[in-house]
């Protein structure tokens, strides 16, 4: 138990375009759910954190309208990167936590590369 | 963003050989978990652990939350080439599951043949 499914593996996209990575919990109900970047051979860094129907909560330096999250419903999270230029090429993970139990299982991931 | 102090940053080793890495913080932690990531792929849970004192194992896996409830260490026996990866602690400060992960910086875990 406890699947996290985040689609797309990998993308590439124009500069100025935007895209949107979907993550998913298949067979739990998330309360939470958060999204990281990752640079290579680098730590997580968290970027926001989500609850269902409510506006997602963004760390200290990262552009909410640029990262834009939507948490629509308990299983399903989406992060859009609007606008995208080659600097926001990055591994994009989300996780998610099970309502009333402990636990984060996070995503495959995403590679995200703007050309 | 706040990071736990991971060491080593990076290891060597034999296949067969014992490994021990660990993470330490300034601050109390409730919770502290052990992911590996293998490349291009997300971190996957290995041990969760969820008091201190508690030494809980994942076969070959050792884990440990201190007493102090700063500290964390992880001891792989017997290591085999798959164990290659990324290995990070986290921690986590809230008593709910809807918390920030604290993560340290990792330890790159090269296996020999």
């Amino acid at each position: 138990g406890a699947v996290v499914s985040q689609h797309p593996s990998r993308v590439i996209c124009k500069s100025g375009t935007s895209v949107k990575i979907e993550c998913r919990s298949l067979d739990f109900q998330a309360t939470t759910m958060f999204w990281y970047r990752q640079f290579p051979k680098k730590s997580l860094m968290l970027m926001a954190t989500s609850n269902e129907g409510s506006k997602a909560t963004y760390e200290q330096g990262v552009e909410k309208d640029k990262f834009l999250i939507n948490h629509a419903s308990l299983t399903l999270s989406t992060l859009t990167v609007t606008s995208a230029h080659p600097e926001d090429s990055s591994f994009y993970i989300c996780s998610a936590s099970r309502i009333f139990r402990y636990g984060y299982t996070f995503g495959s991931g995403t590679r995200l590369t703007v050309v | 963003g706040q990071q736990l102090n991971q060491s080593p940053q990076s290891m060597f080793i034999q296949e067969g050989e014992d490994v021990s890495m660990n993470c330490t913080s300034s601050s109390i932690f409730n919770t502290w978990l052990w992911y590996k990531q293998d490349p291009g792929e997300g971190p996957v849970l290995l041990i969760a652990l969820y008091k201190a004192g508690e030494l809980t194992s994942n076969g070959r896996l050792t884990a440990q939350f201190g007493i102090t409830r700063k500290d964390s260490f992880l001891n792989i026996s017997a290591s085999i080439p798959s164990d290659v990866g990324i290995y990070f602690c986290a921690g986590l400060r809230s008593s709910s599951n809807t918390g920030k992960l604290i993560f340290g910086q990792g330890t790159t875990l090269q296996v020999k043949p």
